[in-house]
């Protein structure tokens, strides 16, 4: 079964700290993977997807296929990071947009 | 341009009650889901649609209806409603499925009291 797993609910760190955020996925296949951000009041939207290994914003995520890991990384914090993080798969086989229970980021200042 | 529209934005219905969310989307998109957000669920599919006239069931489908008649407009139903059915419903639709990004609408505040 798919399934995409993000372990912290909650991950608080002050500015400038680096930031690491989970997330684990089960498929069987060639995984596409995705972020996806909710800012306060505003609607989910993309932050990065692995297949064009990109850098958004200072985040990058790496997709692990042995450790079926495509953590979100930052080296630095800013405030504005504080949001909801949902990391999502792509399935292939049923068509779907998959995506975890979210991590909710505090940056203190 | 609009992108993803989702009327009503909030509502409260008895249960029992029938009521249909509207999910609109000016971009021409094939795809399009109705996902449900709960705290510490994160969001769950309902149901989607890859086309015009297709839906399909998605995670937690039951309770729900919904159809696709239009391109542009993707409903989502709830028959009887029911306390458990309070969520946050948010639609989202993309171009296609293959690595391409999924737009979303505001979200509607659901609570059934």
């Amino acid at each position: 079964a798919q399934r995409v797993t993000q372990p912290e609910k909650l991950l608080s760190v002050f500015k400038g700290a680096p930031v690491e955020l989970k997330c684990n996925y089960s498929y069987s296949g060639s995984p596409e993977l995705f972020w996806y951000v909710q800012y306060s009041r505003q609607r989910l939207q993309l932050l990065l997807r692995h297949i064009s290994r990109e850098s958004i914003k200072g985040f990058t995520a790496d997709l692990n296929k042995g450790e079926t890991s495509f953590h979100l990384k930052k080296p630095f914090a800013q405030e504005e990071d504080s949001a909801m993080y949902y990391c999502a798969l792509l399935s292939y086989n049923t068509d779907k947009l998959i995506f975890g229970t979210g991590t909710r980021l505090q940056v203190f200042p | 341009n609009a992108g993803v529209t989702q009327t009503p934005k909030f509502r409260v219905l008895k249960t029992g009650q029938s009521m249909t969310l509207l999910c609109a989307q000016d971009m021409n998109h094939e795809y399009m889901y109705w996902y449900r957000q709960d705290p510490g669920m994160g969001l769950r599919l309902i149901h989607y649609s890859v086309g015009e006239g297709t839906t399909a069931k998605g995670e937690v489908p039951d309770g729900y209806n919904v159809s696709r008649l239009k391109k542009q407009n993707f409903l989502l139903g709830l028959e009887s409603a029911a306390p458990s059915q309070t969520s946050v419903y948010f639609c989202a639709s993309s171009k296609g499925l293959w690595d391409t990004e999924a737009f979303f609408g505001q979200g509607t505040r659901l609570t059934v009291v």
